[in-house]
């Protein structure tokens, strides 16, 4: 399943909203309806952590102003008020099928 | 508090062979699928390999299959990623992950699997491999 993920880059002035789009080729539905599509950040020097899992559930510890939507091929990752902190790289991947794949990555920047 | 702790990467000629460890605790190891993912310098992630609770059932990306092994010792707590025929191309940056962890709020101990291992809620510190002569 190939993940196609925009934009490439995404400057954000603080306190400001942002989206990150990730389409899949194919669906990601399985079972009960569940999209199996995770959100991951990963900041400068440090191992990608999870924000998103099954499309829309925050692990735990992830600030409500993270949210995940959409279901089957289409799905964004929303951040409602950007801080410095959010700064990285964030990826989508699918874990309908292995192999897993993961899309090519946006980084987020402060503006 | 769940830990994954690395260990085992370096150089390594062409054509040889390293052997990658991830050391667990905080969770009942035996009932956590594990996972190895890996990351190229200034590129993007690459999941590599799934492997169940038991061991019994693993998974490979296509780009390692034949070359890489991955295992577990669930009398250790250790997970192992054993990587033979080494190529430039394999240099990267080489994370062991819980998919399922206890940090979905939602966890039930042993209910991802291989199939659909979601949910790396949990990463190692990585390990850094390189392959050159």
């Amino acid at each position: 399943i190939v993940m196609t993920q925009s934009p490439l880059s995404l400057p954000v002035t603080p306190g400001a909203a942002a989206s990150i789009s990730c389409r899949a080729s194919q669906s990601l539905l399985y079972g009960s309806g569940q999209s199996y599509l995770d959100w991951y950040v990963q900041k400068p020097g440090q191992s990608p952590q999870l924000l998103i899992y099954l499309g829309s559930r925050r692990a735990s510890g992830v600030p409500d102003r993270f949210s995940g939507s959409g279901s089957d091929t289409d799905f964004a990752l929303n951040i409602s008020r950007v801080e410095a902190d959010d700064v990285g790289l964030y990826y989508c991947m699918q874990a309908r099928q292995t192999p897993l794949s993961f899309g090519g990555g946006t980084k987020l920047e402060i503006k | 508090e769940v830990q994954l702790v690395q260990s085992g990467g370096g150089l390594v000629q062409p054509g040889g062979s390293l052997r990658l460890s991830c050391a667990v605790s905080g969770i009942t190891f035996p009932s956590s699928a594990m996972s190895w993912v890996r990351q190229s310098s200034g590129k993007g992630l690459e999941w590599l390999s799934v492997i169940s609770g038991s061991g019994g059932t693993t998974d490979y990306a296509d780009s390692v299959r034949g070359r890489f092994v991955i295992s577990r010792d669930n009398f250790k707590n250790i997970l192992y990623l054993q990587m033979n025929r080494l190529q430039p191309d394999d240099t990267a940056v080489y994370y062991c992950a819980v998919p399922g962890a206890p940090t979905l709020p939602d966890y039930v101990e042993g209910s991802v699997g291989v199939r659909r291992p979601y949910g790396m809620g949990v990463w190692g510190q990585g390990a850094t491999v390189i392959v050159s002569s």
